[in-house]
């Protein structure tokens, strides 16, 4: 059972180039989230989506957009990178987040991204 | 604002002993909290989850205490060992889909 897996796992981009990342799930979670950890900074959630055909906004959202394609799936693309969003990013997923929910969420291994 | 306040500085102890690490929360209401262990270059790893009706929970070596008028939630790993080395992160369930993390302690276990 693989869980979460992103890709790629590390990337250089310069400034000003456009980059996806990839994150699928296999557990048939209904949310999925993309999360940025930085040094000092704790994990921060950019974007999530509740269930397939919906996304919000989390607390960093901005520089960023993500495509929930289906069920499984949920990339995050950087348009026009900046130096400021070289970070971690880690995708998640977890059962329905409505009634009850008790949030446990499942990570994948992460993507490091430098900007230059 | 709403804050999360773990320590920063890492806590070293000797293998065996009780290690204690704190979670702090201002303007929050949760009704989850959750602990998380994050091994260096993977991704966060679900360790307990505590209710805001619980006072304590257990699993194995592992305790989480959360106190709703304190606002705080504190985590014990008894007897513990080098393996247990590694950043726990605090997380609190503030509505549906929402979680939000604290900055995380990193724990380092001497032999």
């Amino acid at each position: 059972n693989a869980g979460v897996t992103q890709n790629p796992k590390f990337q250089v981009l310069k400034t000003g180039q456009s980059m996806t990342l990839q994150c699928a799930q296999d557990m048939n979670h209904n949310s999925m989230y993309w999360y940025r950890q930085d040094p000092g900074m704790g994990l921060r959630l950019i974007y999530y989506s509740a269930s397939e055909g919906t996304t919000d906004k989390g607390e960093v959202p901005n520089g960023y957009n993500v495509s929930r394609l289906n069920k499984r799936e949920f990339s995050l693309r950087l348009e026009s990178a900046a130096p400021s969003q070289t970070s971690v990013y880690f995708c998640a997923s977890s059962e329905s987040g409505t009634g009850g929910w008790s949030g446990e969420l499942f990570f994948g291994e992460g993507s490091r991204l430098t900007v230059l | 604002s709403q804050k999360i306040e773990q320590n920063s500085e890492a806590l070293n102890i000797q293998e065996g002993k009780t290690a204690t690490l704190t979670c702090n929360y201002t303007n929050y209401s949760p009704a989850y909290l959750q602990w998380y262990r994050q091994d260096p270059g993977r991704g966060p790893v679900f360790l307990l989850l505590i209710r805001e009706n619980e006072k304590e929970k257990r699993k194995e070596r592992l305790k989480v205490t959360f106190d709703t008028t304190l606002k705080q939630s504190l985590f014990h790993i008894t007897a513990s060992q080098p393996a247990d080395s590694a950043t726990y992160l605090c997380a609190l369930v503030t509505g549906a889909d929402k979680l939000i993390f604290g900055t995380g302690t990193r724990l380092q276990v001497f032999p």
